[in-house]
């Protein structure tokens, strides 16, 4: 079944510490995108990547880095930098170019900073 | 401004009512409009598309007024498992950019 995997589930994370998370597709999709979600908050945009070695900031990717080494992959790493991570990580993914296609999600990693 | 706003709610509705959810975007160069539902503590999935004429699916009616610039949901005949929180987001027509409004949280009250 086509989809996307991110990994771990669940992180716990010392203070200081990089952290990264993984997000695989296998849905062939040219976009893909990195969302933090705080509690009862909406999801804010991190990074995207619209091809191959190219990616663009969101609104908030201060304390966060990618890379987009092939088209299935695009891990997120949260370094130390970033004072805030405890936080819901969403990875997405899109179809580029097509009016109307919609956004797929992982299951997300739900981060935590001890 | 925000790109996309929602009214957050909550709104707390007897099962079999009809419930309404707005939205509006500041973007009148906006491509493509969608309504995601997501479940406490799980990933928000994709619940309709919403097409310029309008369109149902089962229980569910989403309209587009691009005049207006707001996008609507209606539920009819409310379900105990239609409780959680609905996202309206809003495409771009250049930048595959995709805006969310926070969320409208919805219980359904037996």
């Amino acid at each position: 079944d086509g989809g996307i995997t991110q990994s771990p589930k669940y992180l716990f994370r010392k203070e200081g510490q990089n952290v990264t998370l993984s997000c695989e597709q296998n849905l062939n999709h040219d976009a893909m995108y990195w969302y933090r979600q705080d509690p009862g908050q909406g999801l804010r945009l991190i990074y995207y990547s619209q091809i191959v070695n190219d990616f663009q900031k969101g609104d908030i990717a201060e304390g966060y880095s990618v890379s987009r080494e092939k088209k299935e992959s695009f891990p997120l790493t949260v370094t130390s930098a970033q004072k805030n991570p405890t936080a819901f990580y969403l990875c997405a993914s899109s179809m580029s170019g097509t009016a109307t296609g919609e956004l797929f999600f992982g299951e997300g990693s739900r981060l935590t900073v001890l | 401004r925000k790109e996309v706003e929602q009214d957050p709610g909550p709104f707390n509705v007897p099962e079999g009512a009809t419930v309404a959810f707005n939205c509006t975007y500041s973007n009148s160069a906006s491509q493509s409009f969608f309504w995601y539902r997501q479940d406490c503590r799980k990933e928000p999935k994709l619940l309709m598309s919403v097409y310029s004429s309008g369109n149902e699916d089962g229980r569910f009616t989403a309209q587009l007024n691009r005049a207006s610039q707001y996008i609507s949901l209606l539920i009819r005949d409310s379900k105990l498992s239609d409780s959680a929180t609905y996202l309206c987001v809003v495409k771009t027509r250049t930048g595959n950019q995709f805006y969310f409004g926070t969320g409208t949280s919805l219980t359904v009250i037996p």
